[in-house]
């Protein structure tokens, strides 16, 4: 079946324009994640959703980061007036289930400059 | 508060050769613990799980990892390094009923092997 997909691939942007970053994730999967991977910062949680709520907000890195979740299915990460700190790999996933042991299932990820 | 320590940022082994990856984790509630394996401009994929089941979890590839509560460490094994092997692995904590349900990576270790 499928599995994660995320969109772009690759975006490359401008410093202080706005992105839009896309996740589909796997059909029927309550629970996505986003995630920042960066060079010496390993994999930074972002914000997850269950269904369409994002109960806690507190790993986003600044108010330019917001993200939605629509229908209980796709999600779209925005960066607006972006840095170039912001440049990173942007990982979504799903898994069934919210927490514990159940198995997130990872996008291949957007890779995200800023010049 | 959870946290994940991968000792190694990069191991190099001989192909044929035993492939010892360390994680050590702190939780202060039971964990569920996972290692997670990046080919290059790929996602992350699932290697194994620990669940609490059994404390010796074997994966794909012929991975395998023990969790060993007594010295808080989850570390990942194989007997037979294999040139495909070359990626980089991350070790991650959950907990079970967490407010996030998020996982808490390692800093990742990557491997390499040489012929």
């Amino acid at each position: 079946g499928a599995g994660v997909s995320q969109s772009p691939s690759n975006k490359v942007t401008e410093k202080g324009k706005d992105v839009e970053l896309r996740c589909d994730p796997i059909s029927g999967h309550t629970a996505l994640y986003w995630y920042r991977q960066s060079l010496g910062q390993g994999l930074e949680f972002l914000i997850y959703f269950q269904g369409n709520s994002a109960p806690d907000k507190s790993g986003l890195p600044s108010d330019r980061f917001s993200a939605e979740r629509t229908g209980g299915s796709v999600s779209t990460l925005t960066i607006q007036r972006t840095q170039q700190e912001d440049s990173a790999v942007y990982l979504c996933a799903s898994s069934l289930f919210r927490g514990g042991n159940n198995e997130q299932f990872f996008g291949p990820g957007t890779r995200l400059t800023v010049l | 508060a959870q946290s994940v320590t991968q000792l190694g940022s990069h191991v190099s082994v001989s192909e044929g050769a035993l492939v010892l990856l360390r994680c050590n984790y702190s939780s202060s509630v039971p964990p569920y613990l996972f290692w997670y394996v990046q080919y290059p401009n790929q996602g992350l994929q699932l290697l194994l799980k620990y669940t609490s089941a059994a404390t010796l979890v074997k994966g794909i590839n012929g991975f395998e990892a023990e969790f060993k509560k007594s010295e808080t460490s989850f570390h990942l094994t194989k007997p037979s390094a294999h040139m495909s092997d070359a990626a980089e692995y991350f070790c991650a904590v959950s907990v079970y009923g967490g407010s996030q349900g998020n996982l808490i990576f390692g800093k990742g270790t990557k491997l390499s092997v040489k012929p």
